[in-house]
Formats: structure tokens, C-alpha cells, sequence
């Protein structure tokens, strides 16, 4: 069965940073893209960002260019969201996400999400 | 960078009734990369149709969707009470984007 679960989330100061993995199981997790899509309060869907198969090629919505980091380590079925300069208009629940195949591929398994509140 | 805007924002029908959904891209998109997701109330998406017109796996076939170029369309031919949810769509090409949504009610 596969399953991601996120962790990580939770209440940051604005400025702040967090980490966000994502542990995957139940699939050959070297051999699809992986992708981060954050949803805020009573708003629609927004990727955030996306891995290659490799690691090696990373994309970044506009929004969080800079800002936000996404990385992965195959040997531990896991990839990261990293964070930084958060602000207001980051807090969202976060979601994980299995691409079929590559980074041009929908996403068949969501986790459940993690909530990120960026507050003082 | 491709803008995808569904209508409408809320439908409201009752089970046994049709549903369309629209969703309009700002640039004509290759149909290989537009998906639809099915999301209720503190749940995650869930995969219902990719390539435009392909359900997912354990997707019933009361779930449909067609178009191309700049407009696409996704069909539940009779509503069924689990139906009533958020229904997005989106572009998994060289650019990665979600519509706003419509909200299927009761």
C-alpha cells in the first residue's frame, strides 16, 4: 500500500524557518518525481514545488523561489520541503505528492497534509 | 505561464443529476497534461481523470472528461451523495498549476 506521511508542521514566527519531510512507502520510490502542493485556509491548490526522479532537477513556483528548498534522499525513501523567510501568506496545510512517473506526470498518492502557521 | 479558471465557482444539484465542469486555459495546452482531482473536507485530492479523458485507477465510470486545446470538461453523469466535494484541475506539463475550483453541492 503506498503511503506518505508528512511531518514537521506547526505554528513559526514570521521570518522563520521549518522542514517538512515526507517518508513515502509502499512504491519504488526512486523511480517517480515527487511534488509539494500547499493549500491555505478556504483556498484551492498551489504547487509549490517539484524533484526529479535523480534529485537532481528541482522547480519552484514563483511564489517561494528562494525561499524554499526541496531535496531528496532515496536511500531513505524521503524528501524534504526546507523553508525559510516565511510569511504570512505561507501558512497552508502542505501536502506531499507521488508523480505516476516523471515530473510531467499527475499525482496519484497524496499524504494527508501537515499544517504551517506562520503567526507572531 | 498558464492560468487554468473552472466555472462555475459552486454548482449546486441534487443526486441523480448531471454535473459540468468547466475548466479554461489561458493557452491552448497539450490534453496528455490536464488532470482533475476530487477533494472533500479535510481530505487530501484524489486522482480522478488524467491525460484529459483517462480515468484513474478505482474511478468510476460515471466520472468523465474530454477537451482540448483551451477548454476542458469533467462529467459526473449521475451524482451520486459521495460526489458533493471540490473539483480542480490541472496542467502537469512544462508548467505546473491548479484551477480555482468548483465546489459540486447539494
Amino acid at each position: 500500500e503506498v503511503q506518505l506521511l508528512e511531518s514537521g508542521g506547526g505554528l513559526v514566527q514570521p521570518g522563520g524557518s521549518l522542514r517538512l519531510p515526507c517518508a513515502a512507502s509502499g512504491f519504488t520510490f526512486s523511480s517517480h518525481a515527487m511534488s509539494w502542493v500547499r493549500q491555505a485556509p478556504g483556498k484551492g491548490l498551489e504547487w509549490v514545488s517539484t524533484i526529479s526522479i535523480t534529485g537532481d532537477n528541482t522547480y519552484y513556483a514563483d511564489s517561494v523561489k528562494g525561499r524554499f528548498t526541496i531535496s531528496r534522499d532515496n536511500s531513505k525513501n524521503t524528501f524534504y520541503l526546507q523553508m525559510s523567510s516565511l510569511g504570512a501568506d505561507d501558512t497552508a496545510v502542505y501536502y506531499c505528492a507521488k508523480h505516476t512517473d516523471g515530473g510531467n506526470s499527475p499525482y496519484d498518492y497524496w499524504g494527508q497534509g501537515t499544517l504551517v502557521t506562520v503567526s507572531s | 505561464e498558464i492560468v487554468l479558471t473552472q466555472s462555475p465557482g459552486t454548482l449546486s444539484l441534487s443526486p441523480g443529476e448531471r454535473a459540468t465542469l468547466s475548466c479554461r486555459a489561458s493557452q491552448s495546452v497539450s490534453s496528455s497534461y490536464l488532470a482533475w482531482y476530487q477533494q472533500k473536507p479535510g481530505q487530501a485530492p484524489r486522482l480522478l481523470i488524467y491525460g484529459a479523458s483517462n480515468r484513474a485507477t478505482g474511478i468510476p465510470d460515471r466520472f468523465s472528461g474530454s477537451g482540448s486545446g483551451t477548454d476542458f470538461t469533467l462529467t459526473i453523469s449521475r451524482l451520486e451523495p459521495e460526489d458533493f466535494a471540490v473539483y480542480s484541475c490541472q496542467h502537469y506539463g512544462s508548467s505546473l498549476t491548479f484551477g480555482g475550483g468548483t465546489t459540486v453541492e447539494i
